[in-house]
């Protein structure tokens, strides 16, 4: 069985700081891992993922995450945060040998102060 | 552009109701699923389908049933709608080959009362 945790429903920055959300997976397997980020009144749309290559991965929006395996971790950052990050944030995780399903975390609610 | 449509953003019904959502793909994926999504829950799988005519139940799927007739369509069926059924529903699909990665739908917001 797989799942992910989502350390902390809700994470406050100020806009330019740091942005950094935490996920640790559970996995029998060598994991594939994701990020999908929700903007209000929209559905999920993949930010990143990580699929046994380069541990740090690159997204969109200037987003990026390190597979540690040592850690059993992913967690996602991003340099300077902007208002427009503001959104929902999901960590999944999926067997690539098996049924190739994400399995979803509980969402990280990021909150981004002027 | 993938795009997944769900057919209603917002839907109010009556206890007791039989409820069709919809959703649609115009990418001819494969693979089709249908979450609901509640605060500090996170997404939970209903059901998905992996071929036209085939489901799968996922981890919750009482009190839901599925149809998948037409490859590009994949409908959610609240057979006795229930308040505790009141959620966010969100539907995605993914190409066969997939690894993981979902292009979901705005989502439908159902109100039963």
């Amino acid at each position: 069985a797989q799942s992910v945790t989502q350390l902390g429903s809700h994470v406050s920055v100020s806009e330019g700081a740091l942005v950094l959300l935490r996920c640790n997976y559970s996995s029998s397997v060598p994991p594939y891992l994701f990020w999908y980020v929700q903007y209000p009144n929209q559905g999920l749309q993949l930010l990143l993922k990580y699929t046994s290559a380069a541990t740090l991965v690159k997204g969109i929006n200037g987003f990026e995450a390190e597979f540690k395996k040592s850690e059993t971790s992913f967690h996602l950052t991003k340099p300077s945060a902007h208002m427009s990050d503001a959104a929902e944030y999901f960590c999944a995780v999926s067997d690539p040998g098996g049924s190739y399903i994400p399995t979803f975390g509980r969402g990280t609610s990021l909150i981004v102060h002027p | 552009d993938v795009k997944v449509t769900q057919s209603s953003r917002y839907l109010v019904k009556r206890t007791g109701e039989k409820v069709f959502l919809e959703c649609v793909q115009d990418m001819d994926h494969e693979n089709m699923f249908w979450y609901r999504q509640d605060p500090g829950l996170g997404l939970r799988l209903i059901y998905f389908s992996y071929d036209v005519k085939m489901k799968e139940k996922g981890d919750i799927p009482e009190g839901y049933s599925v149809s998948r007739e037409k490859k590009e369509r994949f409908s959610l069926i609240l057979e006795s709608a229930s308040t505790n059924q009141t959620s966010m529903y969100l539907c995605a699909s993914s190409p066969g080959t997939g690894v993981g990665k979902l292009f979901f739908g705005s989502g439908t917001q159902l109100s039963v009362l």
